[in-house]
């Protein structure tokens, strides 16, 4: 079946632009969450949305990052005032119900760059 | 909080060798254990996991045994071909710290013929 999708597959902005990335999860998945991958911190997880329950945001870094998840579906991702710090590999992951032990399956990613 | 410490690369190997990365943990909770794998212009897959102690996760000729009294998963495989050039991830996820996954700092394995 269709795995994660992540669009668009690259990003070019300008430092203080708003950006949005989105992220369809494989369906029937109840969990999705995002991870950036970037060369001086590696993978960090950012949020977590499982089913109808209140997200963890505890991994976003700052309030310019936000994110939601409509329908239990599709999630966007948005940053707001671009930073070149922001510059990334942004992953999207879902899992059939959050559980610890389900394996998360990841999309592409969407590769930022901030210039 | 919760932590993933893996051997850094590059690890170079010729094609046949054997191949080990270390892969040590810290959690609060009692974690399942992850290998991803990242092949070049892909993106990260699983490997192998495993969800409890002893337990033994093997996939493609690789394999991992959670050991809880050492804090330890590492990965193993045989024989190695030049296909299984990649970047590894050590990873963890518990339910104590939200059930996200918390990666190590990943570990490039470069296969020549």
């Amino acid at each position: 079946g269709a795995g994660v999708s992540q669009s668009p597959s690259n990003k070019v902005t300008e430092k203080g632009k708003d950006v949005e990335l989105r992220c369809d999860p494989i369906s029937g998945h109840t969990a999705l969450y995002w991870y950036r991958q970037s060369l001086g911190q590696g993978l960090e997880f950012l949020i977590y949305f499982q089913g109808n329950s209140a997200p963890d945001k505890s991994g976003l870094p700052s309030d310019r990052f936000s994110a939601e998840r409509t329908g239990g579906s599709v999630s966007t991702l948005t940053i707001q005032r671009t930073q070149q710090e922001d510059s990334a590999v942004y992953l999207c992951a879902s899992s059939l119900a959050g559980a610890p032990t389900d394996t998360q399956y990841f999309g592409p990613g969407t590769r930022l760059t901030v210039l | 909080g919760d932590s993933v410490t893996q051997m850094e690369g590059p690890v170079t190997l010729s094609e046949e060798a054997f191949l080990t990365i270390n892969c040590t943990y810290t959690a609060t909770g009692y974690p399942s254990l992850f290998w991803y794998v990242q092949y070049p212009g892909e993106g990260l897959q699983l490997l192998l996991k495993a969800t409890k102690a002893d337990d033994k996760g093997s996939n493609k000729g690789f394999e991992a045994t959670y050991r809880k009294e050492t804090t330890s998963f590492h990965l193993e495989k045989g024989s190695v071909q030049v296909s299984d050039s990649a970047v590894y991830f050590c990873a963890l996820s518990d339910r104590a710290a939200g059930n996200k996954l918390t990666f190590g700092g990943g570990t490039r394995v470069l296969v020549k013929p």
